[in-house]
């Protein structure tokens, strides 16, 4: 199994670019979500799924879309980059949404210029 | 607003010794509580967590002690041991929200 995997694991954006980061699993989790990791900030929930099409929005979602149109995948998209979305970005997923551990990413290291 | 607080941003501690990390919470609805581990460039990994319900939970070095009077909870690793040198993070959840707030992280160094 590959566990998470996640893509591109860098990316330089200028503001008002629009991206995708994708998420993927192979472990047929039903939950997955999406994390941002800030300098002093820990890290913070965007946007989560217990299920395919299912979604619901985390502490930080302003600026942030996701659809989960099949099990494994689960992409965040940026519509129009800000500075203040230069974040590490990390996708999780765990068997059922209650299970208390989750599977991470490597993360993707964002920059917007 | 902080609902989970991890007061020390590092720690350093001599390869052998206990090595004690704190979290403070301040929402009395979280019922679930885990510890992470972080390399640097790497995901968080899963390390250890405990219900509302116990006051303990012992997995190998690692042992995590819950006090919901006090609103903390602390991670105890003995013995302590250079691989052990990451970013741990706390993080809390409620039962039925499918969310998880994480604190902000303290750095362990074991010396060797």
């Amino acid at each position: 199994n590959a566990g998470v995997t996640q893509t591109p694991k860098f990316q330089v954006l200028k503001t008002g670019q629009s991206m995708t980061l994708q998420c993927a699993q192979d472990m047929n989790h039903e939950y997955m979500s999406w994390y941002r990791q800030d300098p002093g900030m820990g890290l913070r929930l965007i946007h989560y799924s217990v299920g395919a099409g299912i979604t619901d929005q985390g502490e930080v979602p302003n600026g942030y879309n996701v659809s989960r149109s099949t099990t494994e995948d689960f992409p965040l998209r940026l519509l129009s980059a800000a500075p203040s979305q230069t974040s590490v970005y990390f996708c999780a997923s765990s068997p059922r949404p209650k299970s208390l551990e989750q599977f991470f990413g490597p993360g993707t290291r964002l920059t917007v210029l | 607003d902080q609902q989970v607080k991890q007061n020390s941003p590092s720690l350093s501690v001599q390869e052998g010794r206990i090595s004690i990390l704190n979290c403070d919470y301040t929402n009395s609805m979280f019922d679930y509580f885990l510890w992470y581990k972080k390399y640097p460039a790497e995901g968080p990994t899963f390390l250890i967590s405990i219900s509302s319900i116990k006051d303990k939970n012992e997995d190998g070095r690692f042992t995590v002690f819950l006090n919901k009077s006090a609103k903390h909870l602390s991670l105890h690793i003995v013995p302590s041991q250079p691989g052990d040198s990451a970013v741990y993070f706390c993080a809390a959840s409620t039962s039925g929200t499918y969310k998880y707030i994480f604190g902000t992280g303290t750095r362990l160094k074991v010396l060797a």
